[in-house]
């Protein structure tokens, strides 16, 4: 099975809206409402930001949203700040366990 | 609150077998599913497989001819075995918790373990 599809960056200035995109299929994304995001600074473990494609665990700020249309899922970071910028993972499950995709750098400009 | 740990050997030989314990503590093995996954320097997460607190796993089916996940519950351990390793398997390599509710969501990570292959 191929990874989910990201863009390799996105780019944004502080206090700007950012929106990333995870393309799968209806095998994955479009299958199952288990959508889910990841965080990851360098050197550090993922932080799961949002699950069932726009749920937020406790303690993640409300700047950051999910939705999910179809085969594609998005990740919104409203209101860019500095401690943002890191890596971020999509994920789905499927049939036959969680599929990641690519990764996507984001930069505050 | 619950946190993971991994631990194992850092380097291992082309052919032989990686091995990898996470220890939970803080919280209980039942309820949730436990996992392998890892990330190759500077590429992508890759999920290796689960296990669940009643010993049922499912694994990536690339790597599924070579990896055993087990779990000892007297323990609070599960643990990760992958045979016949190359160059290729040298990665991070966390272990991570999911809900049975919320599936695909890891919402405890250890924080991960370096693995080189390597003669």
């Amino acid at each position: 099975q191929s990874a989910l599809t990201q863009p390799a960056s996105v780019s944004g200035s502080p206090g700007q809206s950012i929106t990333i995109s995870c393309t799968g299929s209806n095998r994955d994304i479009g299958g199952y409402r288990y959508v889910s995001w990841y965080q990851q600074h360098p050197g550090k473990a993922p932080k799961l930001m949002i699950h069932e494609a726009s749920n937020r665990p406790s303690g993640v700020s409300n700047r950051f949203s999910g939705s999910k249309s179809g085969n594609t899922a998005f990740l919104t970071i409203s209101g860019l700040q500095a401690e943002d910028e890191a890596h971020y993972y999509c994920s789905s499950f499927t049939s036959t366990g969680t599929l990641f995709g690519g990764g996507t750098k984001v930069t505050v400009l | 609150q619950v946190q993971l740990q991994e631990s194992g050997p850092g380097l291992v030989k082309p052919s032989e077998t990686l091995s990898l314990t996470c220890t939970v503590s803080g919280g209980s093995l039942s309820n949730y599913y436990w996992s392998w996954i890892r990330q190759p320097p500077g590429k992508a997460l890759e999920w290796i497989g689960y296990i669940s607190y009643s010993g049922s796993t499912t694994y990536t089916p690339s790597l599924n001819s070579r990896v055993t996940i087990l779990i000892d519950t007297s323990k609070n351990q599960f643990s990760l075995k992958l045979r016949s390793v190359t160059a290729a398997d040298t990665a991070v390599y966390y272990c991570a918790r999911e809900p049975v509710e919320k599936l695909g969501a890891f919402d405890v990570w250890g924080p991960g373990t370096m693995v080189t292959v390597s003669s």
